[in-house]
């Protein structure tokens, strides 16, 4: 099967950093990628990982090791408008570009 | 500015009535999908098509259809609506062959 894990919920504090698991079993892998949605909208794209390694993109960074089926999503300087749900997703092997979503993680960040 | 635009925001309709969720993509991106959105589960895929007059069944296509007649609209059909099928909507388009998906804005549907 086909299986994507992030944890639910996460706090954190602003000025803070926080770093948002994802594991993945899938049957074939052709990158990773982070999104965020804020509540009542749609999801935005925020990185791509295909390759071992760390991608940075300002205060957001995103590591994949693909021998052990992770990524994680780091973001440094919290602010409150980080304060939203991150998804997880798979693009697994075969055609159409179909991806795989986690559950998504919701990070709430206070004052 | 690239966009999906979904032809509702909300939407209440009445169990066995048939749906119709429009997306427009103005990007001639050749690969659409249609997925909802449940806490806890995340998004699941229902359709996706890959061409005009081409589709292909996703996760959970159970109760739905699609129609793409032109290449920017992609059509989700509810064939009679049922109330485990009030869920958020969300429309996306992508190249072939590159992985970044754009999104519509999402349609909240609830079958009372």
């Amino acid at each position: 099967g086909q299986n994507i894990d992030q944890p639910t919920e996460m706090t954190a504090t602003e000025g803070a950093i926080v770093q948002i698991n994802c594991t993945y079993q899938t049957s074939g892998f052709n990158g990773l990628f982070w999104y965020q949605q804020h509540a009542g909208e749609a999801p935005t794209f925020l990185s791509y990982n295909v390759l071992d390694g760390l991608e940075e993109k300002g205060r957001f960074s995103s590591f994949l090791s693909r021998s052990k089926g992770y990524s994680y999503l780091l973001l440094k300087e919290l602010q409150m408008k980080d304060s939203a749900s991150y998804l997880c997703a798979v693009h697994s092997s075969g055609g159409y570009n179909k991806l795989i979503f986690g559950a998504g993680t919701r990070l709430a960040v206070h004052p | 500015d690239v966009k999906v635009t979904q032809s509702s925001r909300y939407l209440v309709k009445r169990t066995g009535e048939k749906v119709f969720l429009e997306c427009v993509q103005d990007m001639d991106h050749e690969n659409m999908f249609w997925y909802r959105q449940d806490p806890g589960l995340g998004l699941r895929l229902i359709y996706f098509s890959y061409d005009v007059k081409m589709k292909e069944k996703g996760d959970i296509p159970e109760g739905y259809s699609v129609s793409r007649e032109k290449k920017e609209r992609f059509s989700l059909i509810l064939e009679s609506a049922s109330t485990n099928q009030t869920s958020m909507y969300l429309c996306a388009s992508s190249l072939t062959g590159m992985g970044g998906y754009t999104f519509g804005s999402g349609t909240r549907l609830t079958v009372v």
